[in-house]
Formats: C-alpha cells, structure tokens, sequence
C-alpha cells in the first residue's frame, strides 16, 4: 500500500495560487493519487484525480511528476472558502482509499 | 437535495449501550461506506459494501456492523459502546466500488459516556 506524506500546514494568501505538495514515493503503476478536502465539521470533498497526466477541473490543477512519486495540488485563485484540511490519498489493493493526516491550508485575507 | 444523508448528526450514550446511525444516498450509486474520524483527524476505513461484497477493514471490532436494507441505505449498528468509540462517523457512496469519486455525508458525532 502506498504511502502519502504531506506538510502539516501551509497559509496563501487570498487570490493566489495555492500549491499543495505531496510525495508517494512508494505508489505502484496502476494506482491513482487521489485529493479529498475537509472543510471544517463538514464532510470530506472529492477535488480531483490522477494517475499519470495532468488533470484539471472545475476546482483544481493536478499535476504528477514524470516518475510519479510526487504531486502538487493547485487551487488557482485561492479564496477564504478554501480553507481547509487537503488529503493526498492513494488506494490500496482493495481500492479502499488510504488517507493520511493532510495539510492544513490557511487562506489570509 | 442532500446527495449523501445522515442521522443522527449528534448522539450522545452511555457505555454498554446499543445505537444505531442511518445513511442514505439519492445517488443512485452502488457502493456505500463508512468512516471513523477519531481526535487525531485519522480517517479510517471501517467498511464498503455493494449489492455483491461487503469488505470488512479487519482492524474493526465485531460490535460494528453495517446493515443495507436496499442500494440506497448503509446503516451502521454499535452493540456494547465503549468509551473508546467516540468519534465522528462519516457515511460515502461512490459510483462503483473501485474508489472513483466519493460523496461524503455530514457526520454522526457519537459521545460515549
């Protein structure tokens, strides 16, 4: 199973990019990295997913390096809303999803 | 709509005691789960099921049971509560149980007392 290490905390300031790293060094081939977030007392929210590309949505950027043992989030223009707690996952052999301690993302105004 | 219902939010008991929490999905979605978030922010795995598998994470204690009466509902039933099964319990569902994207409910914060 693999392994997700991310920095405990990290602050942006409002309207910039906010750029979340993460290192699984340890991810086989065939499994995704997954990004969840949780914004206080709520539930977490899927943002995105990737296996290999680049992927970009309504809400972010990811983009994974060529040997797949790191990744960064970008949430392009952060707002206050985007304060959260931001899971890098990886999944295990039963495709059950595999969650660390994340990292804490402070948007200043 | 709530894509991902839960009940109840908060449920307060005393040890040795039996509850229940109830989850609903209008997703139409196959495969549902159940989490345990404990004081540390851990989210863990307890169990997923779909109409064909129920996988079991096997760290979880046979007092936790999850029960499906149809596709749509996951309820999860405690018997004997003990102190240490305090925590926020959060219901998913997702299209198809190889992970894909999941849709989290509110959280049942369960205090054993």
């Amino acid at each position: 199973d693999a392994k997700t290490t991310q920095p405990p905390s990290m602050d942006c300031a409002e309207g910039r990019a906010a750029n979340l790293p993460c290192n699984h060094s340890t991810i086989s081939g065939n499994e995704y990295v997954y990004w969840y977030r949780q914004i206080h007392s709520q539930g977490p929210q899927y943002i995105i997913h990737g296996l290999k590309n680049n992927e970009t949505n309504e809400m972010a950027s990811l983009i994974i390096t060529e040997d797949r043992k790191s990744s960064t989030l970008i949430l392009p223009h952060a707002t206050l809303r985007d304060t959260a707690v931001y899971y890098c996952i990886a999944m295990d052999s039963n495709y059950q999803l595999i969650w660390g301690a994340g990292t804490k993302l402070i948007i200043k105004p | 709509d709530t894509a991902v219902s839960q009940t109840p939010k908060y449920l307060v008991t005393q040890m040795g005691n039996d509850k229940s929490i109830k989850c609903e999905q209008n997703l139409g979605h196959d495969t549902m789960y159940w989490y345990k978030q404990d004081s540390k922010k851990f989210l863990k795995i307890m169990f997923s099921y779909n109409n064909k598998e129920l996988i079991i994470n096997e760290t979880v204690p046979n007092r936790f049971s999850p029960k499906s009466p149809d596709k749509a509902h996951l309820n999860l039933h405690i018997n004997s509560l003990e102190l240490g099964d305090s925590a926020v319990y959060f219901c998913a569902s997702s299209a198809t149980s190889l992970g894909a994207e999941a849709f989290f409910g509110q959280g049942t914060r369960l205090t054993v007392v």
